[in-house]
């Protein structure tokens, strides 16, 4: 099983659509979490951190489940300009070497 | 403020040619990693240097790839006698300690 699993997608949606990506790791020492988005050939930028509380920021929602070893990414209200690959970061306690999964792409259309 | 910032931009050479590329890291950022990502793939880490503590090769893919930061501050990957598996795109990042990372723009790398 990889560290870090994300569905490669892509997922295609219409502008105004919610939409809710996961991401899986086997790491059960795996302390801090994030989600970056990288826009096709450029580097990926941090779009948010993950706290166990959960995360809010304006459209972007972000919860981690510890349990059953999950964080998720839900975007409201998509616009054009969300399309882009998001990553999800993981971080075991104790290695200062961050995890990244491959990414899922997301395409917003008209 | 100033972000990372990578140089080259763009660098092409031909196989078995030595290579450097540079990372200046955000200003008082202690933490520094080199990824690479090839087309259509993942990040691959290479190596992360902390502070003055000594860095974590543990990505490096072999012993022709080197890194080293000078002052805790801007760092250096040599990458000696390319090869064309070399070819991918360079990313530096740093951070305050860890966690959230700052990416550079990076350095496309083609090896001929």
């Amino acid at each position: 099983r990889k560290e870090v699993e994300q569905d490669p997608g892509p997922f295609n949606v219409p502008e105004g659509a919610t939409v809710a990506f996961n991401c899986t790791y086997s790491n059960s020492a795996s302390q801090s979490f994030f989600w970056y988005r990288q826009d096709c050939r450029k580097e990926p930028k941090l779009l948010m951190s993950v706290y166990s509380s959960g995360n809010e920021d304006g459209r972007f929602t972000a919860q981690l489940n510890r349990a059953s070893q999950y964080i998720s990414l839900l975007i409201r209200d998509s616009k054009l300009s969300d399309s882009a690959t998001y990553l999800c970061v993981v971080e075991a306690g104790g290695s200062y070497i961050p995890t990244f999964g491959r990414g899922t792409s997301l395409i917003v259309h008209p | 403020g100033a972000g990372v910032s990578q140089s080259p931009s763009n660098k092409v050479t031909e196989k078995g040619k030595d290579v450097e590329l540079r990372c200046d890291p955000i200003s008082g950022h202690t933490a520094l990693y080199w990824y690479r990502q090839s087309l259509g793939q993942g990040l691959e880490f290479l190596i992360y240097f902390q502070g003055n503590s000594a860095p974590d090769k543990s990505g490096l893919p072999s012993d022709r790839f080197s890194a080293e930061r000078t002052g805790g501050s801007v760092s250096t990957l040599t990458i000696q006698r390319t090869q064309q598996e070399d070819s991918a795109v360079y990313l530096c990042a740093s951070a305050r300690e860890r966690g959230e990372q700052y990416f550079g723009p990076g350095t496309r790398l083609t090896v001929t």
